[in-house]
C-alpha cells in the first residue's frame, strides 16, 4: 500500500466556518506533511511532522492548525480562512531514518483537496 | 532565492518528438527527486536520483544526475500525450541540517500535441 487519502477531496466553504482537512496513509512512514499549492505554482511546505511532533512551521498563519493524533493521521483544521487561502491543499509522507531522524526525501503524496473559500 | 531552477518553463511539442528538461542549483543535494503531476492532482514520484553521475531510466524516460549534484536533466523520447503534465524537480532542503523536507523547482508544464 503506498497510499496516502486526503479527504475531502473538494471543499467550499465561508469565511466563518471551521473545518477539517484529513489525511491518512499506512506505510508506516513517520514524517508526515502538509503543502499548499496554488494554481500554476509549485507546491509550499507549510507544516512537518516528525514522530508526530511538530518539527517544521513554515511561518503558516493560525488560522491554518494542524493536528498529527497518530503516526497514521494528519488532520488541518481551518478556521477564519480567506478566500487567498483557496488552493489545493496537499498531504505527504516519507520515511525518517531511525537514528539521526532524517526525513527521506522520497515523499509520496496524497490527490490533495481543492479548497475554495468564498 | 529560488534553490532549484527549472527550465523551461512551459513546453509545447507534437507527438513523437523528444525533449529535455533541466534541473540546475548552485547548492548540492544529497538526492534529487523527479515528479510528475496532473491538474487537480497531488504529485507523483518518478524517481529518485542518488549518486553523482547517475543516469535511471524509466520506459521512454531518462534520468540523470550531475556529476557535482547540483543539477538533473529528464528526457524523454518519442512524447506521448499521455505524458501531459507539470514535471517538477524536488530535493531535501541543503539549508537545513537533519530534517530535510522537500523543496520544488517552479515545474515545467509539458504539453503534448497529438
Amino acid at each position: 500500500d503506498t497510499e496516502v487519502t486526503q479527504t475531502p477531496k473538494h471543499l467550499v466553504m465561508g469565511m466563518t466556518n471551521k473545518k477539517s482537512l484529513k489525511c491518512e496513509q499506512h506505510m508506516g512512514h513517520r514524517a508526515m506533511y502538509w503543502y499548499k499549492q496554488k494554481a500554476k505554482k509549485p507546491p509550499e511546505l507549510m507544516f512537518v511532522y516528525s514522530y508526530e511532533k511538530l518539527s517544521i512551521n513554515e511561518s503558516v498563519p493560525s488560522r491554518f492548525s494542524p493536528e498529527c493524533p497518530n503516526s497514521s493521521l494528519l488532520n488541518l483544521h481551518l478556521h477564519a480562512l480567506q478566500p487567498e487561502d483557496s488552493a489545493l491543499y496537499l498531504c505527504a509522507s516519507s520515511q525518517v531514518s531511525g537514528d539521526s531522524h532524517t526525513m527521506n526525501t522520497e515523499a509520496f503524496f496524497g490527490q490533495g483537496t481543492r479548497l475554495t473559500v468564498v | 532565492t529560488q534553490l532549484l531552477e527549472q527550465s523551461p518553463q512551459f513546453l509545447s511539442i507534437q507527438e513523437g518528438e523528444n525533449l529535455t528538461v533541466y534541473c540546475n542549483s548552485s547548492s548540492v543535494f544529497s538526492s534529487l527527486q523527479w515528479y510528475r503531476q496532473e491538474p487537480g492532482e497531488g504529485p507523483v514520484l518518478l524517481v529518485t536520483v542518488v549518486t553523482g553521475g547517475e543516469v535511471k531510466k524509466l520506459k521512454r524516460l531518462t534520468f540523470q544526475f550531475g556529476d557535482a549534484r547540483k543539477d538533473s536533466s529528464l528526457h524523454i523520447t518519442a512524447a506521448q500525450p499521455g505524458d501531459t503534465g507539470l514535471y517538477l524537480c524536488a530535493g531535501g532542503n541543503p539549508r537545513t541540517s537533519g530534517n530535510t523536507p522537500l523543496v520544488f523547482g517552479k515545474g515545467t508544464r509539458l504539453s503534448v500535441i497529438a
